[in-house]
């Protein structure tokens, strides 16, 4: 299957400074990715539709001055967490749809700790 | 709006027996994906099973098969001969074919935490 490379696995900041966090398609083009934060024991809430070319899509509720999302090129998305703060510790996965928009594939995923 | 609901939060079940886990999910659309991933302690995201709700035959991965009910928008997956390998969060996902608001979004489940015991 397709692979998404997420970087970096593990981050810790401190807090008001920003972490950017990467989405790279490896074998194939996305004109699409998604952006997820999973609290423990939690389901996947998507937070963001990252489009090429054009402005993210934000879910209800998400800050899209806080969580910027740049889709730089066809395969790679963006996701920055500025002026991050204790709270916005957690795991952040993004995924792209496949050829034929019949699945999505994952990327490793991203924990990130706010100290 | 569509949503999808896994009424299960946690399952325990003995090496080799087997165990179904339920999903339910609620939309007007009439095409449409629906699909089983597995989130193991690593976290990645590995998807078990898909199915295409025209195809009336259930679709089936070597251990795993699901029941797919569309008129009672049902969808469980059953997993057989259980191995220890098996324990995860498992989540059930729904994705329709139509493009909405620019993009095929995948809605999951609340997920259920599966544990095979020795």
């Amino acid at each position: 299957g397709a692979v998404v490379s997420q970087h970096p696995s593990r981050v810790i900041c401190k807090s008001g400074t920003s972490v950017k966090i990467e989405c790279r398609s490896l074998d194939f083009q996305a004109t699409t990715m998604f952006w997820y934060r999973q609290f423990p024991k939690q389901s996947l809430m998507l937070m963001a539709t990252s489009n090429e070319g054009s402005k993210a899509t934000y879910e209800q509720g998400v800050e899209k001055d806080k969580f910027l999302i740049n889709h730089a090129s066809l395969t790679l998305s963006t996701l920055t967490v500025t002026s991050a703060h204790p709270e916005d510790s957690s795991f952040y996965i993004c995924s792209a749809p496949g050829q034929g928009n019949t699945e999505a594939f994952f990327g490793q995923g991203t924990r990130l700790t706010v100290v | 709006a569509q949503t999808v609901t896994q009424s299960q939060p946690e399952m325990s079940v003995q090496e080799a027996e087997t165990v179904t886990l339920s999903c339910t999910y609620d939309t007007s659309e009439n095409n449409y994906y629906l699909f089983w991933y597995k989130q193991p302690p690593s976290r990645q995201m590995i998807l078990v099973i898909r199915q295409e709700a025209y195809k009336q035959q259930n679709a089936t991965e070597n251990r795993f098969s699901v029941n797919f009910q569309k008129a009672a928008k049902s969808f469980s997956l059953k997993i057989s001969d259980s191995q220890l390998g098996d324990t995860a969060m498992y989540f059930c996902a729904f994705m329709p074919t139509r493009i909405i608001q620019g993009a095929q979004k995948l809605v999951f489940g609340q997920g259920t935490r599966l544990t095979i015991n020795p």
